[in-house]
């Protein structure tokens, strides 16, 4: 069965560094997104993405943070200068828009960021 | 704002049935979902509803929408102790394709 994949699973990263998270989407999805969740907090919506641009962002998803698609299958998160409240599980995930479900949306395991 | 209400913990014992509720506020709510994430895990899609339904049954998922409370509602037949987890309520606007996430249901099923 198709999946999202998300690389690295665990990541600690120092204060102020930048740091790239990493996602395959399903391979025939037209949207993708990144939400987070910090420790023992809702799931967060961070962005979309559709057509190799931004469709929508949330208050979170300031100058800090930016998205790619650097080719035709990754999806990357780039947080510039991290903070320590930038800790939370990141989780990418991708829809197909075509479906019976406009935003049935998929989600892959998530990559734990800890910032130090 | 959008907000998505949930119940935070939820204990059965195991053969019985689980009612984890959820409530929401935005009215042009277009798809609602469940979520099932277990421990150190990603998010599962369970089953989702949409919003000219009032049930939705997939075998031991019963999912009910009472669109004029604004209340959804997931039953799970059967409880075993593998549906221990925590199940996350989820709605998107008509316009939108973002989901707005409730706090979660700690689900604990006891032997």
């Amino acid at each position: 069965e198709p999946e999202v994949t998300q690389t690295p699973s665990h990541q600690v990263t120092q204060m102020g560094q930048e740091v790239i998270l990493h996602c395959v989407p399903i391979s025939n999805h037209l949207y993708f997104y990144w939400y987070r969740q910090i420790l023992g907090q809702k799931v967060e919506f961070l962005v979309s993405f559709y057509n190799n641009e931004i469709s929508e962002k949330s208050e979170i998803f300031d100058d800090q943070f930016s998205v790619e698609r650097p080719d035709g299958s990754n999806f990357t998160l780039k947080i510039r200068s991290t903070k320590l409240e930038d800790s939370a599980m990141y989780f990418c995930a991708s829809s197909d828009p075509t479906g019976s479900s406009r935003t049935e949306a998929f989600f892959g395991q998530g990559t734990r960021l800890t910032v130090v | 704002g959008e907000d998505v209400e949930q119940s935070l913990f939820l204990s059965v014992r195991e053969g019985d049935s689980s009612v984890i509720n959820c409530t929401y506020t935005d009215s042009s709510s277009t798809y609602l979902y469940w979520y099932k994430q277990e421990p150190g895990a990603g998010l599962q899609l369970l089953t989702y509803i949409f919003s000219n339904m009032d049930m939705k049954q997939d075998q031991r998922l019963t999912v009910l929408l009472n669109k004029k409370d604004k209340h959804l509602s997931l039953r799970i037949a059967d409880t075993q102790t593998g549906d221990s987890a925590i199940y996350f309520c989820a709605e998107n606007g008509d316009s939108s394709y973002k989901l707005i996430f409730g706090s979660g249901t700690r689900l604990l099923v006891r032997p």
